[in-house]
């Protein structure tokens, strides 16, 4: 049971390079989540979708977007990364349910570099 | 608005002491409430949950944390520290019946000391 994947899990990019992250999930969650953690900030809700077909923005969603490919799958896009962008990002999943027991249910993280 | 106050960037303790990390929140009505542990380069784990019932609840690796509803708060404690009990430990709540947007604390980082 893999639970919650993320890839890749370093990258290092140009200023102005975009790229997107990958996240699937194997628990038939219906919520998925990309967070960023920055030093001092906690976590911060960049966008998350509901159910599938669903998206929403955060906290912070400005330089980003995201795709609901499917039930599994939640992916986030960088289309011009910019330094401020540098930072460790979590997919995270969660039902109904699941919240109830233990809340959400994270990847290891995506630790993003932009030079 | 909602939100989750963890007033300490760091908590310093020497191993075999009792340790406090400190959670208040603001959200309406009657929330969950969860302590999650990242360990470095690591995603955030479960550590323990609120949901409703006795004020003192039981989590993994001997923590435990007490509701106080009236002071809105939910610390995390521990009675004797261990050096491998340092990491980042996050506080969150979420409002009843809500699958999205757990709120989040800013993380608060224990260190123990040998």
């Amino acid at each position: 049971n893999a639970g919650v994947t993320q890839t890749p899990k370093f990258q290092v990019l140009k200023t102005g390079q975009s790229m997107t992250l990958q996240c699937a999930q194997d628990m038939n969650h219906n919520s998925m989540y990309w967070y960023r953690q920055d030093p001092g900030m906690g976590l911060r809700l960049i966008y998350y979708s509901a159910s599938e077909g669903t998206t929403d923005k955060g906290e912070v969603p400005n330089g980003y977007n995201v795709s609901r490919l499917n039930k599994r799958e939640f992916s986030l896009r960088l289309e011009s990364a910019a330094p401020s962008q540098t930072s460790v990002y979590f997919c995270a999943s969660s039902e109904v349910l699941s919240v109830r027991d233990y809340g959400y249910t994270f990847g290891s993280g995506t630790r993003l570099t932009v030079v | 608005a909602q939100s989750v106050a963890q007033p300490e960037d760091q908590v310093n303790v020497a191993e075999g002491n009792p340790l406090t990390v400190k959670c208040t929140y603001s959200v309406s009505g009657n929330p969950y409430l969860f302590w999650y542990v990242q360990y470095p380069n690591r995603g955030l784990q479960f550590l323990l949950k609120y949901i409703t019932g006795d004020n003192l609840v039981k989590g993994s690796y001997g923590f435990e944390a007490e509701f106080n509803k009236s002071q809105t708060s939910f610390h995390l404690k521990k009675p004797s520290a261990l050096v491998s009990d340092s990491a980042l430990y996050f506080c969150a709540v979420s409002p009843v019946g809500s699958a999205s947007k757990i709120i989040f604390g800013s993380g608060t980082r224990l260190s123990i000391r040998p």
